[in-house]
């Protein structure tokens, strides 16, 4: 099986603009978290996704969002970027059914906010 | 809520020596554990998990860890250290809840020395 994919990999915006990144999980799986990692605050969950219904939600500003489709891709949405926003965001796929509880990473999207 | 604690950020071994990264967790109702790697530039591969059963369980690579209950410990540990373990380690956990959201630690750099 593929594993999870994110686009694009690398970004670069500038504060104040507004940014999209995908998230293609591994086929079969319903559910998309979304991580993102700083050298300061490390890892923190952002939201998750599952049947195109947000299922939990961490503490992160409004101006942070996210979406499933049907076919369980995902996007995360980042408006009015600030530069504190300059992080790798990881997407990680799971099947959620009974009894499963491991995520699966994908490579993640590099951005940085100038 | 549930916090992880990684005493160790760094941990420097000579290759074909043992290994122990340590991680201990608090938590008010039971838990899910995980050891996931990180390579410079990629994103997270899971190498082992703890969900029920056996207190010792064995990963990928040749990693295996120990759930302690009564210390809350799920330490992560290698008889044997190559080169190309040379990555960031992290523990993390996840209610019994049906929140599926991973909770991670601080991280612990291995750094494997010829």
């Amino acid at each position: 099986k593929a594993g999870v994919t994110q686009t694009p990999r690398y970004l670069i915006k500038t504060r104040g603009q507004q940014v999209t990144l995908s998230c293609s999980p591994i086929s079969g799986h319903r559910s998309v978290s979304w991580y993102q990692q700083t050298p300061g605050q490390g890892l923190q969950f952002l939201f998750e996704y599952f049947s195109e219904t947000q299922r939990n939600k961490g503490n992160f500003p409004g101006r942070f969002s996210g979406r499933q489709f049907s076919n369980s891709r995902s996007e995360m949405n980042v408006s009015t970027l600030e530069l504190g926003d300059s992080a790798l965001y990881l997407c990680a796929s799971s099947p959620r059914d009974r009894g499963t509880y491991e995520q699966y990473f994908g490579p993640g999207t590099r951005l940085t906010v100038t | 809520a549930q916090s992880v604690t990684q005493l160790d950020s760094q941990v420097p071994v000579f290759e074909e020596a043992p290994v122990e990264l340590r991680c201990n967790y608090s938590s008010s109702v039971s838990v899910y554990l995980f050891w996931y790697v990180q390579y410079p530039n990629q994103g997270l591969q899971l190498l082992l998990k703890y969900l029920s059963g056996s207190t010792l369980v064995k990963g990928i690579n040749g990693f295996e860890a120990e759930f302690n209950k009564s210390q809350t410990s799920f330490h992560l540990r290698k008889p044997s250290v190559h080169i190309s373990d040379t990555a960031e380690y992290f523990c993390a956990v996840t209610m019994d809840t049906g929140r599926r959201a991973l909770t991670f630690g601080s991280g612990t750099r291995l750094q494997v020395q010829p």
